[in-house]
């Protein structure tokens, strides 16, 4: 089955500055990979996704690469806020078969003042 | 529009009891999961209905562990003789179906704690 690594599990940066976080995922014909954002003890909501027919997605200040070949994929958050701290989850599945999410372990975002 | 609900919130079970936990999704959508998040871990994938049909139950963890969605839209998820290590967070998620429209939406949750 379908194994999602995600790196790292926390992260701190300073306001205005960017948060990279990287997953990698194992099943090549998984061909979805949404992002989470999930504050305590609230829902996931799904903040981006990208299909494997495109390399990069943005919305605002959020933007995902995809690289199929080496089967990672990355979120990128510029200009960061205070109220981007949470806890991002990585996702992957393959819509075609089961559609079923696999995430990653999370990361936990800290954005300091 | 209103988005997935679930109910009870918050759960406690003597360790033996039965507990059912209910998922509304959003009305209209084919398709419901159940995931269960253990503290500080990233939401497993539990089973997965399209329609009333339970295509999918390969991450029940024991045949204590039960879903049923008998018209296509409330589901339950019930767990017998709950043990300690089912304590978590029980997300459902709901979604239309078909790419490009399958975008899982999902619950509050049911945080579900045995003593």
């Amino acid at each position: 089955g379908e194994n999602v690594e995600q790196h790292p599990s926390t992260l701190s940066v300073q306001e205005g500055d960017s948060a990279v976080i990287k997953c990698t995922y194992s099943d090549s014909a998984s061909n979805y990979f949404p992002w989470y954002k999930q504050e305590l003890g609230k829902r996931p909501q799904l903040i981006i996704d990208i299909r494997s027919n495109v390399g990069e997605k943005k919305d605002q200040r959020i933007a995902v690469t995809l690289n199929k070949t080496a089967k990672h994929f990355s979120l990128h958050i510029t200009e960061t806020q205070p109220e981007d701290s949470a806890v991002y989850f990585c996702a992957a599945s393959n819509t075609g078969t089961a559609s079923k999410l696999t995430f990653g372990t999370g990361t936990r975002l800290q954005v300091t003042l | 529009g209103a988005g997935v609900s679930q109910s009870p919130r918050y759960k406690v079970a003597k360790r033996g009891q039965d507990v059912a936990l209910r998922c509304d999704p959003i009305s209209g959508h084919v398709s419901l999961f159940w995931y269960q998040q253990a503290l500080g871990q990233g939401p497993e994938f539990l089973t997965y209905f399209q329609n009333e049909a339970q295509l999918d139950k390969s991450g029940l963890p024991s045949d204590r562990f039960f879903a049923e969605r008998p018209e296509g839209s409330v589901s339950t998820l019930k767990i017998q003789r709950t043990q300690q290590e089912d304590s978590a967070v029980y997300l459902c998620a709901s979604s239309p179906w078909r790419a490009p429209t399958d975008t899982q939406y999902f619950g509050p949750g049911t945080r579900l704690t045995v003593l």
